[in-house]
């Protein structure tokens, strides 16, 4: 079956520009996250959707990161004013969530995009 | 603050050597763990985790794990390495509060054949 596709798979832009990344997530996962790879790092965390709803927002940087998920399916993260230090690999992942309760369902990682600030 | 610390950046190996890749976290509560690995040109994916119970824990491709809460460890183990474990390879945790994972910086294997 389709796994968890993000787009596009590579961007580069100009320092101060606004771009927007991608998610589509499994059919039928609810809970959405996003994460950012710096090079020599492992992913870290940005935030996490449940249905439409920003769950957790903890892990955006700053006042230029806002993502949303209007329809409870497709997410856009959206970075405005690009600074060099925002160049990285945006990973999403989804998961199936459960009714309720803090249980935990495997988190599928998408492909990533690879932004690129000069 | 929570965190994850891999300490081999990058290992290498010949086939048939043992694996033993270091994971230690920083946390008090009670935490889920995991291994990811990322093979090259792939998409991260879930090697194996653990939530409670047996300490040891197997995985996918002969993998297995384990969980030394008095070391706050949870070590990632193979036997026998082959050339297509050649990848990268993360740990991490959850918290029981939250649903976003915690990573480690990863540790790139290379497997000589």
């Amino acid at each position: 079956g389709a796994g968890v596709s993000q787009t596009p798979s590579n961007k580069v832009t100009e320092k101060g520009k606004y771009v927007e990344l991608r998610c589509d997530p499994i059919s039928g996962h609810t809970a959405l996250y996003w994460y950012r790879q710096s090079l020599g790092q492992g992913p870290e965390f940005l935030i996490y959707f449940q249905g439409t709803g920003a769950a957790d927002d903890s892990g955006l940087p700053n006042d230029r990161f806002f993502a949303v998920r209007p329809e409870g399916s497709v997410s856009t993260l959206k970075i405005q004013r690009t600074e060099r230090g925002d160049s990285a690999v945006y990973l999403c992942a989804s998961s199936v969530a459960p009714p309720g309760g803090i249980s935990y369902n495997e988190q599928f990682f998408g492909p990533g995009t690879r932004l690129t600030v000069l | 603050a929570q965190s994850v610390s891999q300490h081999n950046h990058h290992v290498i190996l010949s086939e048939a050597a043992s694996l033993e890749l270091g994971c230690n976290y920083s946390y008090g509560g009670t935490v889920n763990l995991f291994w990811y690995v990322q093979y090259p040109g792939q998409h991260l994916q879930l090697l194996l985790k653990y939530f409670s119970g047996d300490p040891l824990v197997k995985g996918i491709k002969g993998f297995e794990a384990e969980f030394i809460k008095s070391k706050f460890s949870f070590n990632l183990r193979k036997p026998s390495v082959q050339w297509s474990d050649t990848a990268e390879y993360f740990c991490a945790f959850l918290d029981t509060g939250r649903r976003a994972l915690t990573f480690g910086s990863g540790t790139r294997l290379q497997v000589q054949p």
